[in-house]
């Protein structure tokens, strides 16, 4: 298993630019998440998914879309690039049934520099 | 809602040395789930542990051990015999049932040889 992969692993945008962050993974987890990781604020949560077709939003969605056509991905849009968007960027994954959730498994993360 | 608090932002030990990560929550739930996790230099997230809230039994795993009590809303991690290897960030998180993850900001440590 691959687990959790993400990509790319750096990435540079111009203000104004607009790109996709990929996520996968392979353990046919429901849920999916996206946070970004800033200094001193721990993980806060951007979007997530219960399951394919299913989005919602999580506690800082401005600025980014979402969707889920498989249960295997998870890419998160940056509709148009900000540098209050710089960040570290993780994806995660659990397996879920009902309303119970299993631990998270991360991916790797991207890290994303807007100049 | 739910909330996490780590109040020690940074905390430096010497090799050997225990020390123990602090943790407190918030929430109204009766049913919830408390989570441990690593971050090393190298930046991935490693799943430590994950505690139910019906089950207050202390952890041991190795060196590690969580305390949890609900009396206190805490839920403490020690590192025993701390070693260089273990310096990393390390992250509380909350989590209602089926509700989303809330994690803490993290607390630093740093094992110094």
């Amino acid at each position: 298993n691959a687990g959790v992969t993400q990509t790319p692993k750096f990435q540079v945008l111009k203000t104004g630019q607009s790109m996709t962050l990929q996520c996968a993974q392979d353990m046919n987890h429901e849920y999916m998440s996206w946070y970004r990781q800033d200094p001193g604020m721990g993980l806060r949560l951007i979007h997530y998914s219960v399951g394919a077709g299913i989005t919602d939003q999580g506690e800082v969605p401005n600025g980014y879309n979402v969707s889920r056509s498989t249960t295997e991905d998870f890419p998160l849009r940056l509709l148009s690039a900000a540098p209050s968007q710089t960040s570290v960027y993780f994806c995660a994954s659990s397996y879920s049934r009902g309303r119970f959730r299993d631990e998270q498994y991360f991916g790797p993360g991207t890290r994303l520099t807007v100049t | 809602a739910q909330k996490v608090t780590q109040a020690q932002t940074e905390i430096s030990v010497v090799e050997k040395e225990d020390v123990t990560l602090d943790c407190v929550y918030e929430t109204r739930d009766t049913t919830y789930y408390l989570f441990w996790y690593k971050q090393p230099p190298s930046g991935e997230l490693v799943f430590l542990i994950r505690r139910n809230s019906f089950d207050e039994q202390n952890e041991i795993s190795g060196r590690y051990s969580w305390n949890f009590q609900k009396s206190t809303s805490s839920f403490n991690f020690t590192i025993t015999a701390s070693q260089v290897v273990d310096s990393a960030v390390y992250f509380c998180a909350l989590m209602d049932y089926g509700q989303n993850f809330v994690f803490g900001p993290g607390t630093r440590l740093s094992v110094l040889p």
